[in-house]
């Protein structure tokens, strides 16, 4: 069975320093692995995603993630933080279904980003 | 394209009471999923369907959750007899089969008194 392991339920760093939250999973078929942003009260909203191609993915506002098979991670990273970074992330891993299309999510437990002016 | 939308956003109930939340997905969009999220936990996924049919269900789904997706277009998810432990959000998502990413809806909360 496949799991996300998000490391650190809430991060803090102040404007301008760099982001970096943690994601490890497991999958026993190379997955598609998510990080999705959360604001309060709202739904979810794609970050980023790999799927089997660069292993540096760049996604919007910024971030960034890199996939390592070797350590089975999936970290997020921003060189600089903003006030407006400030949300609830998550981690998430699809796997294949029936060798084909790619199905449900698993999510970690979330991290919540915190920004200090 | 006007994304995922879901009614209601919020919903109050007595326990013992059914509710049922309804969930327009991305026009085409031919894959839909609920997912539940409690306070301070990442999203649980409950069930999903490609048009109409439902291909795949958790075992979270006890029988008192029941989820349509009649003409392959909108869903509904309906909880009998609420609990206190169903308060939640309620996500819905929706893909097509041919990719990979899931768009979500803002969600509905649920709280059962």
């Amino acid at each position: 069975a496949q799991s996300v392991t998000q490391l650190g339920s809430h991060v803090s760093v102040s404007e301008g320093a760099l982001v970096l939250l943690r994601c490890n999973y497991s999958s026993s078929v190379p997955p598609y692995l998510f990080w999705y942003v959360q604001y309060p009260n709202q739904g979810l909203q794609l970050l980023l995603k790999y799927t089997s191609a660069a292993t540096l993915v760049k996604g919007i506002n910024g971030f960034e993630a890199e996939f390592k098979k070797s350590e089975t991670s999936f970290h997020l990273t921003k060189p600089s933080a903003h006030m407006s970074d400030a949300a609830e992330y998550f981690c998430a891993v699809s796997d294949p279904v029936g060798g084909t299309s790619y199905g449900k999510l698993t999510f970690g437990q979330g991290t919540i980003l915190t920004v200090h002016p | 394209d006007t994304g995922v939308s879901q009614n209601p956003r919020h919903k109050i109930t007595k326990r013992g009471q059914n509710v049922t939340f309804r969930c327009d997905p991305i026009s085409e969009h031919n894959r839909l999923y609920w997912y539940r999220q409690t306070l301070g936990q990442g999203p649980e996924f409950l069930t999903y369907f490609q048009n109409e049919a439902q291909l795949e269900k958790s075992r979270l789904l006890s029988d008192r959750f029941s989820a349509e997706r009649p003409k392959g277009s909108f869903s509904t998810l309906e909880i009998q007899r609420t609990e206190q432990g169903d308060s939640a959000m309620y996500l819905c998502a929706s893909s097509l089969v041919s990719a990979d990413t899931q768009y979500f809806g803002p969600g509905t909360r649920l709280t059962v008194l």
